[in-house]
């Protein structure tokens, strides 16, 4: 069954530290997300991505995050300069059509420190 | 607005034992409302979802959610507890392209 995969499963970081978290969507998804969960806490949205551009982005992401679309299989995350709040666990989500629902990866346990 | 709310954050049941994990929700467009479940240190997995179309819809796992609209509503319900039904879940409204999540409920079973 496809999946959504995510690289790596726990990244530690030091703070200020610039972090690029992988994820692989399954292949015939057109909608892309990046959700985070800190410890304890509700899953938060932060960013969607459509037709190779932002659709939507929430307050928390800010100027210091960015994502891409580099090669048509691959979607990023990126944190410029992290911060200790930064840590989470970050999942992408894909989802093929309007109607359908998103598929999660694992996540990826980032660690500030 | 759209949000989630699960009023439990702990639901502690014996194994063998009925569920029922509470999700309410708020949507200015008619909802798409699933349930994600989430083993410790893995990722969310659906259970079930509803579009449109029968209001008691079945998943996973022997999971049911009837949605109720007149009560804005969309429990988790399963009639008898394993053991490995312990994890953590997550009712979550769709609205136009983003997903809204509760705070989750967490399903102790005890033996």
């Amino acid at each position: 069954e496809p999946e959504v995969t995510q690289t790596p499963s726990h990244q530690v970081t030091q703070m200020g530290q610039e972090v690029i978290l992988r994820c692989v969507p399954i292949s015939n998804h057109l909608y892309f997300y990046w959700y985070r969960q800190i410890l304890g806490q509700k899953v938060e949205f932060l960013v969607s991505f459509y037709n190779n551009e932002i659709s939507e982005k929430s307050e928390i992401f800010d100027d210091q995050f960015s994502v891409e679309r580099p090669d048509g299989s691959n979607f990023t995350l990126k944190i410029r300069s992290t911060k200790l709040e930064d840590s989470a666990m970050y999942f992408c989500a894909s989802r093929r059509g309007t109607y359908t629902e998103a598929f999660f990866g694992q996540g990826t346990r980032l660690t500030v420190v | 607005a759209q949000s989630v709310t699960q009023l439990d954050s702990q639901v502690p049941v014996f194994e063998e034992a009925p569920v029922e994990l509470r999700c309410n929700y708020s949507s200015s467009v008619p909802p798409y409302l699933f349930w994600y479940v989430q083993y410790p240190n893995q990722g969310l997995q659906l259970l079930l979802k509803y579009t449109t179309g029968a209001t008691l819809v079945k998943g996973i796992n022997g999971f049911e959610a009837e949605f109720k609209k007149s009560e804005t509503s969309f429990h988790l319900t399963k009639p008898s507890a394993h053991m490995s039904d312990a994890a953590e879940y997550f009712c979550a409204v769709k609205s136009f392209n983003k997903f809204y999540f509760g705070s989750g409920t967490k399903l102790n079973v005890k033996p």
